[in-house]
Formats: structure tokens, sequence, C-alpha cells
């Protein structure tokens, strides 16, 4: 069955830290990638996404995502954080010729003025 | 606002009301999605359509769901005979599908049940 798996429930950060947070995926063919990210009180916004070539990719915001297909990832990075950036984070994989997404647990990301 | 809208944001019932919920979708988009998420996991899929025509529906949309987006713009999501476990929010999406891409998809704010 199609998963994907968050590695970190809640993450505290300070501000100025990097950031790496894990995505692994199960699913048997070319995928479509994406992290999503939720504000506290607001909708799920696109952060960044992964159709083809690079397998490096950015976002908005300072953003980076790199895919690594062997390791069937997709792990997202910041350099260095913002207390703006305390949101939870959503990784989904969409199979190529499908609709639907199918998304992690999220991860809660607080990060300490 | 050009995003996706949804309608109403909160509900409240008792269970075994029926409740029904609305989604606009961003007006060029013709792929229109749902999702329900619960406390501390991320969207589940329930279903989707393109235009009119719903093409997927997921195992957890029991007989109790159906999904209707009669003339290919907003969709309703209906659940009749609500139970405590429907107390979830229900997540609106939409997409620019070109061919056999489906396209980036796009979230609403979601309407937010509780049933007691």
């Amino acid at each position: 069955a199609q998963s994907v798996s968050q590695h970190n429930h809640h993450v505290i950060l300070s501000e100025a830290a990097s950031l790496e947070l894990g995505c692994n995926y199960s699913y048997g063919g070319t995928v479509n990638l994406f992290w999503y990210v939720q504000y506290p009180g607001q909708h799920l916004q696109l952060l960044l996404k992964y159709f083809s070539g690079d397998p490096l990719v950015k976002g908005i915001k300072g953003f980076e995502a790199e895919f690594i297909k062997s390791k069937f990832s997709f792990n997202l990075r910041k350099p260095s954080v913002q207390w703006s950036d305390t949101a939870e984070y959503f990784c989904a994989v969409k199979g190529f010729q499908g609709g639907k997404l199918i998304f992690g647990q999220g991860t809660e990301l607080s990060v300490k003025p | 606002d050009t995003g996706v809208s949804q309608d109403p944001r909160h509900k409240i019932t008792k269970r075994g009301q029926n409740v029904t919920f609305r989604c606009d979708p961003i007006s060029e988009h013709n792929r229109l999605y749902w999702y329900r998420q619960t406390l501390g996991q991320g969207p589940e899929f329930l279903t989707y359509f393109q235009n009119e025509a719903q093409l997927e529906k997921s195992r957890l949309l029991s007989d109790r769901f159906s999904a209707e987006r009669p003339k290919g713009s907003f969709s309703t999501l209906e659940i009749q005979r609500t139970e405590q476990g429907d107390s979830a929010m229900y997540l609106c999406a939409s997409s620019l599908g070109q061919g056999s891409l489906p396209g980036t998809q796009y979230f609403g704010p979601g309407t937010r049940l509780t049933v007691l």
C-alpha cells in the first residue's frame, strides 16, 4: 500500500539553527512529491514540489528538498530557521497518473526566538 | 480572494443528523478533491472529481458519505446519520489538470465538523 512516513512528530529548534525534516515514501512507480506547510490558524499551503528533473528543488521562504530515488526519500531542509517558520509540515506523494495525495502524519516545528 | 473557499467553516451537529458542506474551487480548476484530517494526522483522501465526473473514491468513504459536483464547478459533501467518529476537519482542494498531469493541489481553509 502507498504510504508516507515522517520521522519526527515534533521538532524544537532555536532561531538560526539548521532544519532537516525526514520523509520516506512507499510507492511502486513514478511519483510526484510535495511538502505542504500549515501555519497556525491558516490552511495548507504548498511549500515546494518535485515532478521531474533536478532532484534538488527549491521552494518558498528559503526551503529546499532533495529527492533521493534509491532511498525513497524527500527530505526538507532549511539552513537557518526563523521564528516565523513555526508551523506543521506535511510531506505528500502522488502517483504519476493518479489524482490523490497521500500525506504523512506531519511534523510540528517550533522555533524558539 | 480567488482561492478555494469552503462553507461553513465550523459545524456542530448531533449524532444522527445529516450535514452538507460546500466547496468552491479556484475558478479555472477542473479537478476538485475532498480530504479528511483528524487531530495529529495528515489529510486522508476521500474522493475527487474531474469536471463533474467522480473519478475515485476512497474506502474511507462509507455509504453515509456522498459527494457531488453537478456542473463541474462547486462541490458538496454530505454525511448522513453522522457519528462521533465523523468529527474531523474536511478539506477541499482544487487543481488544473492538463492531459495526464493532474496539477498542483491548492487547499481551502476546511470545515471543522464536531458531532456531539
